[in-house]
């Protein structure tokens, strides 16, 4: 049981560039978020998926792509991009009662 | 929107001391679940101790007790006889069970001195 887990661990990026961001879970969770971490700004959510084939928009989602295809994974697609987009990113796999975090991805565009 | 309010960015607390990480949150939902999450300079983000909105009594888990106000909306974490180890980002969160969303607050960096 992996629990939730992220690649890459760093990246690094040229503007315009784009990516995806791989997360995957193995405990069959329907809801999986995408966040990012900004210093002094806490988590703040990107996208949410609450099943297979259904996706919806957090607190920033612009310049973000989701899909979820199936129940395991849910990548976050970055289509161009942009300085303002380095951070680190959390993907987390959730009940309702708890969220199990994966251990983050650094961005970091130049 | 729901809103989570952290004012404390930095606390500091001897070793074997006591300390209240301050939360609030604005909702207009009544059932909710509210967490707190360390983070360690590992960026993990682990549990600490989460309260069902609907229950009257505070969670606790070991060292770790809330204050849960619900007319107030406030969420205070309480860590007894602090360690070493309890040094970390601490996160309050707030979980609409309408929609499932989970909203942080900006965090409160604890130092604990020896």
């Amino acid at each position: 049981n992996a629990g939730v887990t992220q690649t890459p661990k760093f990246q690094v990026l040229k503007t315009g560039q784009s990516m995806t961001l791989q997360c995957a879970q193995d405990m069959n969770h329907e809801y999986m978020s995408w966040y990012r971490q900004d210093p002094g700004m806490g988590l703040r959510l990107i996208h949410y998926s609450v099943g297979a084939g259904i996706t919806d928009q957090g607190e920033v989602p612009n310049g973000y792509n989701v899909s979820r295809s199936t129940t395991e994974d849910f990548p976050l697609r970055l289509l161009s991009a942009a300085p303002s987009q380095t951070s680190v990113y959390f993907c987390a796999s959730s009940t309702p009662y708890e969220q199990y975090f994966g251990p983050g991805t650094r961005l970091t565009v130049t | 929107a729901q809103t989570v309010t952290q004012s404390q960015p930095e606390m500091s607390v001897q070793e074997a001391e006591t300390v209240t990480l301050s939360c609030t949150y604005d909702t207009s939902e009544s059932d909710y679940y509210l967490f707190w999450y360390k983070q360690p300079p590992s960026r993990q983000m682990i549990l600490v101790i989460r309260q069902e909105a609907y229950k009257q009594q505070n969670a606790t888990e070991n060292r770790f007790s809330v204050n849960f106000q619900k007319a107030a909306k406030s969420f205070s974490l309480k860590i007894s006889d602090s360690q070493l180890g309890d040094a970390a980002m601490y996160f309050c969160a707030y979980r609409s069970l309408r929609t499932d969303k989970l909203i942080f607050g900006t965090g409160t960096r604890l130092q604990v001195f020896p």
